[in-house]
């Protein structure tokens, strides 16, 4: 049962444009959630996050929106830079919910194109 | 501060065999994760830990064990390596009251 979904595979976005990454989710627990990036042979590290209890949170040219009502968020990248291109990790906890672990999506492949 | 690091990077093993994957951190965190990274799988937890001395199972955790007697070292146990066991092992840790994750730089482990 995967409780939070990545559907794309893959992204690709024209260098200056704006990138959207999506995310669903089914566990109506779940009340935070972060973006993680990956390059190849490294480890994810965090990008930004949301709590429940807000719809947007901004940081520089990164902005997540969060729809409890839909079970979905999505990550904006505005404007892309080749250095944006890794894989995406959604990913979200529920407080009280084993050590508040993380649920991770499949991620998403983001290619930007020159 | 280093962070998290993980030892060994990378490691080929035989079927049935054994080997500790060591995860440490200089971060004074309380919590420790071991994750399981698989193509299109995304990461699934192991088994975490909420201080030292304490253990508990993740989504994944047949056919691994985990220790973790000081706070900063947390340590992956395969006792009888199975191909199905190939994937890339991630670490992390995060500090109480907060719930973003720190990710060590992962061991890649293939199992023949």
């Amino acid at each position: 049962d995967q409780q939070v979904k990545q559907n794309s595979p893959s992204l690709s976005v024209q260098e200056g444009r704006i990138s959207i990454l999506n995310c669903d989710y089914t566990n109506s627990m779940f009340d935070y959630f972060l973006w993680y990036k990956k390059y190849p042979a490294e480890g994810p590290t965090f990008l930004i996050s949301i709590s429940s209890i807000k719809d947007k949170n901004e940081d520089g040219r990164f902005t997540v929106f969060l729809n409890k009502s839909a079970k979905h968020l999505s990550l904006h990248i505005v404007p892309s830079q080749p250095g944006d291109s890794a894989v995406y990790f959604c990913a979200a906890s529920a407080l009280g919910q084993g050590a508040q672990k993380l649920v991770f999506g499949q991620g998403t492949r983001l290619t930007i194109n020159p | 501060n280093a962070g998290v690091t993980q030892t060994p990077k990378f490691r080929v093993l035989k079927t049935g065999q054994s080997m500790t994957l060591l995860c440490a951190q200089d971060m004074n965190h309380e919590y420790m994760y071991w994750y399981r990274q698989d193509p299109g799988m995304g990461l699934r937890l192991i088994h975490y830990s909420v201080g030292e001395g304490t253990t508990a199972k993740g989504e994944v955790p047949d056919g691994y064990n985990v220790s973790r007697l000081k706070k900063q070292n947390f340590l992956l146990g395969l006792e009888s390596a199975a191909p199905s066991q190939t994937s890339v092992y991630f670490c992390a840790s995060r500090k109480d009251r907060s719930r973003e994750q720190y990710f060590g730089p992962g061991t890649r482990l293939t199992v023949t």
